[in-house]
């Protein structure tokens, strides 16, 4: 399986609703990632998990909270988004030490009303 | 600030041709190099990486590193029309687990 998938593809919520965006990967993989990318802009990160750690957050706000439950699985967790806040959100996974590259999911359309 | 430059294009070229992709990054002690390619509405496509200075080929793609002038570039040889889409230069600072700084990607056109 050399996949990382994630669920939903297209999501449209409310500025009050809290969602979960889900992300899975069976690489073996003990680092992942979300980033965010707005349309015509290149993808920016937002967290790292290394080790089910979290390791880095680029100031990201707290309505978005990130979540790794083992080291298959990531979660973003979404709560009182801005529409400013809908964009294409990206999963990706890479060996921690040196990779040699990083596997990104299709994705979630995420469009907040 | 560490910061990683393209030409935001488009750049357009004929069928059959060279494509020519640069990329320069700010931080001299960068570890890795990626190169990236995203058509329009999918996901980031990994292409090639690169962490020694020179040449690196894979098939119709060639990845080039010079570490001192801090600049990567990427050869599309004999350019086909589905190689058109955006290309992201990508740089790993740190060598590890730490994530991907984009450039701003380069829209490449082949034309028929």
């Amino acid at each position: 399986d050399t996949e990382v998938t994630q669920t939903p593809k297209h999501l449209v919520m409310g500025m009050t609703n809290k969602k979960s965006l889900k992300c899975e990967q069976h690489m073996g993989h003990r680092a992942m990632y979300w980033y965010k990318q707005k349309a015509k802009k290149p993808p920016e990160l937002m967290f790292v998990y290394s080790y089910e750690k979290l390791s880095i957050n680029e100031s990201v706000p707290s309505r978005f909270s990130p979540e790794c439950p083992n080291s298959s699985l990531l979660n973003l967790h979404l709560h009182a988004l801005q529409p400013e806040d809908s964009a294409l959100y990206l999963c990706a996974s890479s060996q921690v030490l040196r990779p040699p590259g990083y596997t990104f999911g299709s994705g979630t359309r995420l469009t907040v009303v | 600030q560490k910061e990683v430059e393209q030409n935001s294009g488009p750049l357009s070229v004929p069928e059959g041709a060279i494509a020519s992709l640069n990329c320069t990054y700010s931080d001299r002690g960068s570890q890795s190099f990626f190169w990236y390619r995203q058509y329009s509405g999918k996901s980031p496509e990994l292409i090639m990486f690169i962490y020694s200075n020179g040449d690196k080929e894979d098939g119709r793609f060639t990845a080039q590193l010079n570490k001192a002038s801090q600049y990567v570039s990427l050869l599309i040889r004999d350019s086909q029309p589905s190689d058109s889409a955006t290309y992201l230069c990508a740089v790993n600072w740190g060598g590890g687990a730490d994530g991907l700084t984009f450039g701003k990607g380069t829209h490449l056109i082949i034309q028929p």
